[in-house]
């Protein structure tokens, strides 16, 4: 049975840090890794996907890397906003059907960035 | 182009009924997939659906229930509601069957009393 861990449970930075969000998976066979946003009370929205056969994603101040042997992802953020404060959540899917949807999310790590 | 759409937005049951909530995909989309969000659990995956064929359901008893019409629009049905049932129900949509990004909701607030 697949297990995402995320660490750490939650961060708090002064504005303008680069920061590392971490996120680890027990089982290699992935179809592919993502990471998500959720703001409280809200729904998620997807910030990056990294395919299986790829290692890292890019997007504006944020970039993502998989290193599946390893069972491992990082979420980096660059100089940090008070917009980026939400809870940060990681996610698997299974390489058995190829399915993108059926999903294993790890706890998330809520990220307060101080102005 | 709209976003995924789900109603109600807050509800409140009582234990022993039971409770149906809409989804509405993207435009276009014809994947529709359900998450039930608590806690202590967190993010757990309820089924998924294409073409209005289930494909993959998650480990929650018989109780929960789901299915997708031909228009894409899918509900989902909890019977016997019970007081661990409260939670964030949230649904996501994609293009395909093996599609890549996917599009959430912000959900379903069910509250069991």
């Amino acid at each position: 049975k697949q297990e995402v861990t995320q660490i750490p449970a939650a961060l708090s930075v002064p504005e303008g840090e680069n920061l590392v969000l971490n996120c680890s998976f027990t089982d290699s066979a992935i179809y592919n890794l993502q990471w998500f946003r959720q703001d409280p009370g809200k729904g998620l929205t997807s910030l990056l996907l990294i395919q299986s056969s790829q290692r890292e994603q890019t997007s504006g101040r944020l970039n993502a890397s998989l290193d599946k042997s390893s069972g491992r992802s990082t979420l980096y953020i660059a100089a940090s906003q008070p917009g980026d404060s939400a809870t940060y959540l990681c996610a698997v899917s299974p390489n058995s059907g190829g399915s993108n949807y059926k999903l294993t999310f790890g706890k998330g790590t809520l990220l307060t960035v101080n102005p | 182009k709209a976003g995924v759409t789900q109603t109600p937005r807050y509800l409140i049951k009582t234990r022993g009924q039971q409770v149906t909530l809409s989804c509405s995909p993207i435009s276009g989309h014809r994947s529709v997939s359900w998450y039930q969000q608590t806690p202590g659990q967190g993010l757990q995956f309820l089924f998924e659906y294409f073409s209005e064929t289930q494909r993959n359901k998650g480990n929650f008893p018989g109780r929960f229930s789901g299915r997708q019409f031909s228009n894409s629009r899918s509900e989902m049905n909890v019977s016997t509601l019970e007081l661990g049932d409260s939670a964030l129900y949230l649904c996501a949509s994609g293009w395909g069957p093996s599609g890549n990004t996917i599009y959430f909701g912000e959900g379903s607030w069910l509250t069991v009393v």
